[in-house]
């Protein structure tokens, strides 16, 4: 199967900086791209859309300007946390795929503390 | 919008048995598809079997099958000759093909005991 990637696998940062995790899909030109957020022993949630080229879509209750996605190309999204607080303290996890009827890759995530 | 509930937060089985893991869907739309994801400790999500909701045939893959029930929207996930590799998170999933986004239940998480 394709392969998408994320970096980094954890990151540690102080309340108050911003924090920027990278998602690639290596082999395969993804068309749309997707970050999920998995609190400990819960399920993945669905924070935002983006196809390449446009504003992602943020799920309600998700603010856009605290987690600003960028998906300036085929095989990068971006995600960046800002202003971290600790209650930002997450797995997250993206995903990609290269069209609409086709399968859905997910990356290994990075989890994200904020101290 | 749709819902995924998996309503067996944990299950447990004995090596080399089998077991079913549950899950039901809540939806308008008649074409959709359907997933169940292993999700180990390592946090890394594997698709485990698909199902495409116009297809009448169980979808199989080798230990997976699953029991798709269209009309009750039901799709549970059957594990064959379970092998202690086989323990981890299971989530359901459900795509519209209308949109983008992949829903999931709250996962079910299976201990293989020896």
């Amino acid at each position: 199967g394709a392969v998408v990637s994320q970096h980094p696998s954890r990151v540690i940062c102080k309340s108050g900086t911003s924090v920027k995790i990278e998602c690639r899909s290596l082999d395969f030109q993804a068309t749309t791209m997707f970050w999920y957020r998995q609190f400990p022993k819960q399920s993945l949630m669905l924070m935002a859309t983006s196809n390449e080229g446009s504003k992602a879509t943020y799920e309600q209750g998700v603010e856009k300007d605290k987690f600003l996605i960028n998906h300036a190309s085929l095989t990068l999204s971006t995600l960046t946390v800002t202003s971290a607080h600790p209650e930002d303290s997450s797995f997250y996890i993206c995903s990609a795929r290269a069209g609409l009827h086709y399968e859905q890759y997910f990356g290994p995530g990075t989890r994200l503390t904020v101290t | 919008a749709q819902t995924v509930t998996q309503s067996q937060p944990e299950m447990s089985v004995q090596e080399a048995e089998t077991v079913t893991l549950s899950c039901t869907y809540d939806t308008s739309e008649s074409d959709y598809y359907l997933f169940w994801y292993k999700q180990p400790p390592s946090r890394q999500m594997i698709l485990v079997i698909r199902q495409e909701a116009y297809k009448q045939q169980n979808a199989t893959e080798n230990r997976f099958s699953v029991n798709f029930q269209k009309a009750a929207k039901s799709f549970s996930l059957k594990i064959s000759d379970s092998q202690l590799g086989d323990a981890a998170m299971y989530f359901c999933a459900y795509r519209s093909v209308l949109n983008n986004d992949m829903r999931f239940g709250a996962g079910t998480r299976l201990t293989v005991k020896p």
